[in-house]
């Protein structure tokens, strides 16, 4: 069974200090992950997905396979980065089946 | 482009009830899925629909089932409602059957009282 878990509900930083979400996933075969992200009062979109390699507000995610990890880091948080933040996963031949982590608020404080 | 867009957003049913949710993906998108948003459960995926084919389901019982249009609208239908059944119901497009970003709407509160 296909499993994603984010550890943290809740992570405060402070506005400049650097940012990891923790994802951590389970799956038999090769993945594809996605950080989705939902603003207050907006509606939940993707903000990178590992295949891309790229940069997407200054957040990155880097897969590592040995670890089953797909963390998402920013070096300097910014006030607009508090939302909620969703780890996803799809496997070959399901690709609009996402399974997703419980989430983590990012709270970004001054 | 419009984005993907669902009716009605808020509605309250009571136990016992059936309901019928509808989503209009992004013009071009012939794939539709669906999925359940609860505190206690999160995000599951309910079904996905392309070309008017069901292509996979999650684990929900049979009281929810869902159609794709020729135009590749959809809706989704929830029998016999239960209390267990609020939730944020969230429909998703994407133009292709694989490989492409995945969009979302903004979800229909059901609340069963």
């Amino acid at each position: 069974a296909q499993r994603v878990t984010q550890p943290e509900k809740l992570l405060s930083v402070f506005k400049g200090a650097p940012v990891e979400l923790k994802c951590n996933y389970s799956y038999s075969g090769s993945p594809e992950l996605f950080w989705y992200v939902q603003y207050s009062r907006q509606r939940l979109q993707l903000l990178l997905r590992h295949i891309s390699r790229e940069s997407i507000k200054g957040f990155t995610a880097d897969l590592n396979k040995g670890e089953t990890s797909f963390h998402l880091k920013k070096p300097f948080a910014q006030e607009e980065d508090s939302a909620m933040y969703y780890c996803a996963l799809t496997g070959s031949g399901t690709a609009s089946k996402l399974t997703f982590g419980t989430g983590t608020r990012l709270q970004v404080t001054l | 482009k419009a984005g993907v867009t669902q009716t009605p957003r808020y509605l309250i049913k009571t136990r016992g009830q059936q309901v019928t949710l509808s989503c209009s993906p992004i013009s071009g998108h012939r794939s539709v899925s669906w999925y359940q948003q609860t505190p206690g459960q999160g995000l599951q995926f309910l079904f996905e629909y392309f070309s008017e084919t069901q292509r996979n389901k999650g684990n929900f019982p049979g009281r929810f089932s869902g159609r794709q249009f020729s135009n590749s609208r959809s809706e989704m239908n929830v029998s016999t409602l239960e209390l267990g059944d609020s939730a944020l119901y969230l429909c998703a497009s994407r133009e292709g059957a694989v490989g492409n970003t995945i969009y979302f709407g903004e979800g229909s509160w059901l609340t069963v009282v």
